[in-house]
């Protein structure tokens, strides 16, 4: 139980173009969505949190416009990164909770060139 | 604020000896403690975690960790590695909300090498 999907899991962009990342809590409910990014060799940074049909709440210096996000069911999000560059390039993993724990799904490597 | 600090970004062991991983952590109320592994171009998996109660926490794949208040850690131990132990390694940290987990906040991580 618990499973959290990405889709897609890896993603090659070129410049300029927008990139659309799904996430999916496959066999619950969550409360809660979450948002990071992982640079290379670097911990996870959290991006946003947010609340199924409610707006997301962003962290500190990340761009709201530049990273949509979208909170549409209770197992599904969504996050936009709108006119991709190179600097976008990352690793993005979501993560869903639940009352039971927070779970985190495999992560989308998005290569913006 | 809370935090977590991992003493060492890279543990190198030899397959079959102890492998022990270091967190420590800063919080103004007790915590909820969490490892988690991460393997090349992968997502979190959750090891183990301190919510209550029982202070030496039990874990997949052999690991344990042990909830010190008074020195604010939560290091992560495995009596034997196993070369399929080699991964990066996350402590984290959460509030409590009326007994519910707030955000977590992730340490820097520690890759963990095993050499045969």
């Amino acid at each position: 139980g618990a499973v959290v999907s990405q889709h897609p899991s890896w993603v090659i962009c070129k410049s300029g173009t927008s990139v659309k990342i799904e996430c999916r809590s496959l066999d619950f409910q969550a409360t809660t969505m979450f948002w990071y990014r992982q640079f290379p060799k670097q911990s996870l940074m959290l991006m946003a949190t947010s609340n199924e049909g409610s707006k997301a709440t962003y962290e500190q210096g990340v761009e709201k416009d530049k990273f949509l996000i979208n909170h549409a069911s209770l197992t599904l999000s969504t996050l936009t990164v709108t006119s991709a560059h190179p600097e976008d390039s990352s690793f993005y993993i979501c993560s869903a909770r639940d009352y039971g724990g927070q779970y985190f799904g495999p992560g989308t490597r998005l290569l913006v060139l | 604020a809370q935090s977590v600090t991992q003493l060492g970004s890279h543990v190198s062991v030899s397959e079959g000896a102890l492998v022990l991983l270091r967190c420590n952590y800063s919080s103004s109320v007790p915590p909820y403690l969490f490892w988690y592994v991460q393997y090349p171009n992968q997502g979190l998996q959750l090891l183990l975690k301190y919510t209550t109660g029982a202070t030496l926490v039990k874990g997949i794949n052999g690991f344990e960790a042990e909830f010190k208040k008074s020195e604010t850690s939560f290091h992560l131990t495995k009596p034997s590695a196993h070369m399929s132990d080699a991964a990066e390694y996350f402590c984290a940290v959460s509030d409590r909300y009326g007994g519910s987990q707030g955000n977590l906040i992730f340490g820097k991580g520690t890759k963990l090498s095993v050499k045969p």
